[in-house]
């Protein structure tokens, strides 16, 4: 079955790098995701990469897959307190209206 | 870009009351919409698939009879939580899909309805 893992929490401090990690089980997903949840918001998607691609960069967002590992990271540069959220990996098995399946979350707190 | 609105953003009941969720498509169609649901610190868990027209499909689990869902539109589909107790507290977002985002199967979420059963 599906299931998609991620560590719970990450602390860094402000100006220093994230790198948030995620492992997916399903080696048929076609797309990958990374949402962001903000204290009782809901989910903004940050960005996405397809499974033929093995990094994608988005500004201060670099996101890396490993497909023979099923392993996907999240590195934010420069990360700053307003980075602080809750970030869901999620993956999307095909485009026929599947739902996505997501991760527990990684809570990032930043200190300034 | 996509957005979806849901309404109420928070509600507050009496434990036996019945509360109706509205999940929106504001600016394009969707077939299919999903709703979640989440509790406290914890992932989001797939509730059922709200199909334009059909029966939803429910995951394993949920009860049908307790979480009715009605898509009866291309752009509407609602969450009615039936005869509410306590322990269905919870935070619940909609999901659904812009099949015209050139083929990525982006998700665009509602901002989420927090219901608290007194």
């Amino acid at each position: 079955g599906e299931d998609v893992e991620q560590s719970l929490f990450l602390s860094v401090r402000e100006g220093d790098s994230s790198v948030i990690n995620c492992t997916y089980t399903d080696s048929s997903s076609t797309y990958l995701y990374w949402y962001k949840q903000e204290p009782g918001a809901g989910l903004q998607l940050l960005t996405y990469i397809f499974s033929n691609m093995d990094m994608k960069q988005d500004q201060r967002l670099t996101v890396l897959l490993n497909k023979k590992d099923k392993h996907l990271s999240l590195r934010i540069a420069d990360t700053q307190t307003g980075d602080s959220a809750i970030y869901f990996c999620a993956e999307i098995l095909n485009q026929a209206g599947t739902a996505l399946i997501f991760g527990k979350g990684t809570t990032l707190s930043v200190s300034s | 870009g996509a957005v979806v609105s849901q309404h109420p953003s928070w509600v507050i009941c009496k434990s036996g009351t019945s509360v109706k969720i509205e999940c929106r498509s504001l600016d394009f169609q969707a077939t299919t919409m999903f709703w979640y649901r989440q509790f406290p610190k914890q992932s989001l868990m797939l509730m059922a698939t709200s199909n334009e027209g059909s029966k939803a499909t429910y995951e394993q689990g949920v009860e049908k009879d307790k979480f009715l869902i009605n898509h009866a539109s291309l752009t509407l589909s609602t969450l009615t939580v039936t005869s509410a107790h306590p322990e269905d507290s919870s935070f619940y977002i909609c999901s659904a899909r812009d099949l015209s985002s050139g083929g990525t199967g982006e998700l665009f979420f509602g901002e989420g309805s927090r219901l608290t059963v007194l």
